[in-house]
């Protein structure tokens, strides 16, 4: 089974802050992807990494994922309350098989 | 449609009873998910269907949950003799089977077993 954790678990920050966001496996995964989950709504992709050591922005978001597939990164820059929200990663093994869920990182932004 | 469909939204039953969630992926999708997710938490797998092959039930927390997948489309998860702790929001999400494939999630069904 493949496991991938993030931490931290719970972040608290106030508008203006940057933060990372860590998802971590002992697992290659042949892609990685990051979702945004509001209160009330179902989790909706912010963006897919597949390749090695590659780097997407997204405005002020920007995701990495490591040389070894095995990890990824999210950071955001001066943080509004508007980014608050669960952020979760998941990842697809290299044999094609199901998604696997980090737990998430439960994001506040205090204005 | 347009998107994953989730059915009921809402449902609170009584303990010890038997409920169906129905959920209805976007067409053409091969791949369906169902998640648990209690209040403030992570996602919790469940069970994974894929194409034809045997779904992947290891994530099911107990025999009294069962799923199931009808013409590769519509599912239903079945929960039976429910207890409280069954209590959550209960997820259901489709996807392309392909390397990189999007999942599409619905907006849930949230259980409350009292």
């Amino acid at each position: 089974t493949q496991l991938l954790e993030q931490s931290p678990q719970f972040l608290s920050i106030q508008e203006g802050e940057n933060l990372t966001v860590y998802c971590n496996s002992s697992s290659v995964f042949s892609s990685l992807q990051w979702y945004r989950q509001e209160p009330g709504e179902g989790p909706v992709l912010l963006v897919t990494v597949v390749t090695g050591g590659e780097v997407k922005k997204l405005k002020r978001l920007t995701f990495q994922f490591g040389d070894a597939r095995k990890d990824s990164s999210l950071h955001i820059t001066a943080a509004q309350p508007g980014d608050t929200g669960l952020y979760l990663c998941a990842g697809e093994g290299t044999s094609g098989s199901r998604l696997t869920f980090g737990e998430g990182t439960q994001l506040t932004v205090n204005p | 449609g347009a998107g994953v469909s989730q059915s009921p939204s809402n449902k609170v039953t009584e303990k010890g009873k038997d409920v169906e969630l129905r959920c209805d992926p976007i067409s053409g999708h091969t791949a369906l998910y169902w998640y648990r997710q209690s209040l403030g938490q992570g996602l919790e797998f469940l069970i994974y269907f894929q194409g034809n092959s045997a779904p992947d039930k290891s994530g099911l927390p107990s025999d009294r949950f069962s799923a199931e997948r009808t013409g590769g489309s519509v599912s239903t998860l079945t929960i039976q003799r429910t207890q409280q702790e069954d209590s959550a929001v209960y997820l259901c999400a489709s996807a392309f089977r392909q390397g990189g494939s999007r999942a599409f999630f619905g907006q849930g069904t949230r259980l409350t077993v009292v």
